[in-house]
């Protein structure tokens, strides 16, 4: 079956743009994630959601970070005024609310590079 | 959470078997001990998770002695597509609990050879 797919998968932009990063799920997945992996880093949590409410946004690291679920499918990861630092991959994981925390599949990631 | 340690980097031949240790001192009693596998450009993928002895699947085997403070992944007779970093990750599994996201560390990078 289909897996987690993310758009787009490179995205090069200048400082001080903004960019969206979509997440489409498994299909019947409610709960959703996003990580963020800086190159030769392991991966960093950002933001999970149940359904469309997001419950922990504890790794957010900043208030330019932001991201939003719709229909308790499709992901948006923004990030406004992007800085150098923001480089890295995006990845998504999705997993069905009933099965245990360790079943989490992935997405390939998006490849954000910030010039 | 507890904390994991693994090696940065491996090196093996195709036709091996490999042996990747992690150390988790501070296990908590109700901890699982889970492996993903990430290959370039992919996000991880679960490849075996247990809690006390022995687990074996077609991927790999985790061997946890009895006071669970380490756990040993191993892959039998590696080859050039298992090239990948493991990471090792030690936590709680429930049915019912809420969605904490799993905490990678920088995991081991193993680099098969012809």
């Amino acid at each position: 079956g289909a897996g987690v797919s993310q758009s787009p998968s490179n995205k090069v932009t200048e400082k001080g743009k903004d960019v969206e990063l979509r997440c489409d799920p498994i299909s019947g997945h409610t709960a959703l994630y996003w990580y963020r992996q800086s190159l030769g880093q392991g991966l960093e949590f950002l933001i999970y959601f149940q359904g469309n409410s997001a419950p922990d946004k504890s790794g957010l690291p900043s208030d330019r970070f932001s991201a939003e679920r719709t229909g308790g499918s499709v992901s948006t990861l923004t990030i406004q005024r992007t800085q150098q630092e923001d480089s890295a991959v995006y990845l998504c994981a999705s997993r069905k609310v009933d099965r245990p925390q360790e079943t989490q599949y992935f997405g390939p990631g998006t490849r954000l590079l910030v010039l | 959470l507890a904390k994991t340690t693994q090696p940065i980097s491996m090196d093996s031949y195709e036709g091996q078997e490999v042996n990747i240790t992690c150390s988790h001192n501070n296990i908590a009693t109700n901890d699982y001990i889970t492996w993903y596998q990430q290959f370039p450009s992919q996000g991880p993928r679960f490849i075996i998770q247990g809690y006390k002895t022995k687990v074996t699947n077609e991927v790999a085997s985790l061997f946890i002695p009895a006071d669970r403070k380490s756990s040993t992944l191993s892959l039998p007779r590696v080859s050039l597509s298992d090239t990948a970093v493991y990471y090792c990750l030690v936590g709680p599994r429930g049915e019912n609990q809420a969605g904490t996201a799993l905490i990678f560390g920088k995991g081991t990078t193993l680099s098969v050879s012809s």
